[in-house]
C-alpha cells in the first residue's frame, strides 16, 4: 500500500466554524507533512511530524493546528479561519525525514472559506 | 535566497511530440533535486529524484538530467501522450539540519492531439 489518503475531498466553511482534515498512511512512514497549496502556485509547507512529534511548524497562524494521534494518522484542526485560507491542503509522508526518503503525498482537500 | 525557477511557465505540444522543461536553482547547501508531475486538483507524485552524484535518471518516457556544476536540471518527455497534460514541478531540497524542500512554481504543460 503506497497511498496517502485524505478527508474529505472538499470542505466548505464558515469563518466562525470549526472543522477537522484527516490525513491516513500505512506505509509505516514516520514523518508526516502539511502543505497549503494556492491555485497556480508551489505548494507552502505547513507542519512537519516525526515520529509522532512536531518537528517544524512554519510560523503558521494558530486557526491552524496539527494533531498527530498516531503513527498513521495526521490531522488539521481548523478554527476561524479567513477566506484567503481557501487553499488545497495536501498531506505527504516519508519514511523520515532525511533524505533521500520519498514524500508520497495524498489528493488533498479542497478547502473553501466562505 | 534559496530559490527555484522553472520556464516555460506553460508548453503547449501536439500529442507524439517531444518536449524539454528547465529547472534553475540558487539552493545551497544541495542535497537532492526531484521532478514531480501534478494532476490540476490533485497531489504531486514523483518521477524523479536526483542527488548530487547523478546526471541523468529515467522513468519511462521521463528523463531528468542534473548538472549539480551550473545548478541547471531539465526534464525531457518523449513521445508525449494527452495524459502527460499536468503541472511539473522541480523541488530542490536544501541540507540544512532539518531536510526543506523549495519548490518552483512549476510548468503547466497541455498536450493537443
Amino acid at each position: 500500500d503506497t497511498e496517502v489518503t485524505q478527508t474529505p475531498k472538499h470542505l466548505v466553511m464558515g469563518m466562525t466554524n470549526k472543522k477537522s482534515l484527516k490525513c491516513e498512511q500505512h506505509m509505516g512512514h514516520r514523518a508526516m507533512y502539511w502543505y497549503k497549496q494556492k491555485a497556480k502556485k508551489p505548494p507552502e509547507l505547513m507542519f512537519v511530524y516525526s515520529y509522532e512529534k512536531l518537528s517544524i511548524n512554519e510560523s503558521v497562524p494558530s486557526r491552524f493546528s496539527p494533531e498527530c494521534p498516531n503513527s498513521s494518522l495526521l490531522n488539521l484542526h481548523l478554527h476561524a479561519l479567513q477566506p484567503e485560507d481557501s487553499a488545497l491542503y495536501l498531506c505527504a509522508s516519508s519514511q523520515g525525514e532525511a533524505l533521500p526518503y520519498e514524500q508520497y503525498f495524498g489528493p488533498g482537500t479542497r478547502l473553501t472559506v466562505t | 535566497k534559496n530559490q527555484v525557477e522553472q520556464s516555460p511557465q506553460s508548453l503547449i505540444i501536439l500529442e507524439g511530440k517531444n518536449c524539454t522543461l528547465q529547472c534553475n536553482y540558487t539552493v545551497s547547501p544541495f542535497s537532492n533535486l526531484r521532478w514531480y508531475k501534478q494532476d490540476t486538483g490533485r497531489g504531486p507524485v514523483s518521477l524523479t529524484i536526483m542527488t548530487f552524484s547523478e546526471n541523468t535518471k529515467s522513468n519511462g518516457r521521463y528523463t531528468a538530467t542534473l548538472d549539480a556544476d551550473t545548478k541547471q536540471s531539465s526534464l525531457h518527455i518523449t513521445a508525449s501522450q494527452l495524459s502527460d497534460s499536468a503541472s511539473y514541478i522541480c523541488v530542490v531540497t536544501r541540507n540544512f539540519g532539518n531536510e526543506k524542500l523549495t519548490f518552483g512554481t512549476g510548468t503547466r504543460l497541455t498536450i493537443i492531439p
